[in-house]
């Protein structure tokens, strides 16, 4: 399977601990994307990556969160301090930046992050 | 600021029947459109997108869409509703603005439940 994937795939942590995701995006796609999902809602962006340049970074992402993507082939996402409200669906997504399947984003399964 | 809207939490059809879902969006300048599904489970798959062209775009699994300018509406459509494709279906807009090449807004989401 060469499709989008994360892990891990659920995460478990106290409030206050740092937890870091990792996404793998299809191998061909230079673009890459992390949303937060909450039940009921739908995919909320949160940045955005061209190769290994992050070249859009949602105004609702506090500084408690980072990403990178060092060599423009897989990505973390790292929380520092959880609180509650963190807990959610982080989803990745990768696209092509050419030809007929620009911007058809690919998902990845989500990693399920609950903060006790 | 870039907007979507679905204004139907779940859209209920009885198999054979046509299938509707309505997506509403508001953005400043041109869109880029998208329609995503989403089974039990699994991650988001992508169905079709507008991004130039003829306004009905027809796309996975025998959906389309109408892209109304007027209306700005992207309403997803299939002829005749299979009970598989019972599933959580969300709109996304990406706006053609300046700079801004990454950010994508997607619905909340309309839950289609299809009964034999």
């Amino acid at each position: 399977d060469t499709g989008v994937s994360q892990d891990p795939r659920h995460k478990i942590t106290k409030r206050g601990q740092n937890v870091t995701f990792r996404c793998d995006p299809i191998s061909e796609h230079n673009r890459l994307y992390w949303y937060r999902q909450t039940l009921g809602q739908g995919p909320e962006f949160l940045t955005y990556f061209q190769n290994e340049a992050q070249l859009e970074k949602s105004r609702l992402l506090s500084d408690r969160f980072s990403a990178e993507r060092p060599k423009g082939s897989f990505s973390t996402l790292e929380i520092q301090r959880t609180e509650q409200g963190d807990s959610a669906m982080y989803l990745c997504a990768s696209s092509s930046s050419s030809g007929e399947s620009v911007y058809e984003q690919y998902f990845g399964p989500g990693t399920r992050l609950t903060v006790t | 600021a870039q907007s979507v809207a679905q204004p139907e939490d779940q859209v209920n059809v009885a198999e054979g029947n046509p299938l509707t879902v309505k997506c509403t969006y508001s953005v400043s300048g041109n869109p880029y459109l998208f329609w995503y599904v989403q089974y039990p489970n699994r991650g988001l798959q992508f169905l079709l997108k507008y991004i130039t062209g003829d306004n009905l775009v027809k796309g996975s699994y025998g959906f389309e869409a109408e892209f109304n300018k007027s209306q700005t509406s992207f309403h997803l459509k299939k002829p005749s509703a299979l009970v598989s494709d019972s599933a959580l279906y969300f709109c996304a807009v990406k706006e053609v603005l300046g700079d801004s090449w990454g950010k994508f807004q997607f619905g909340a989401g309309t839950q289609v439940v299809v009964t034999p």
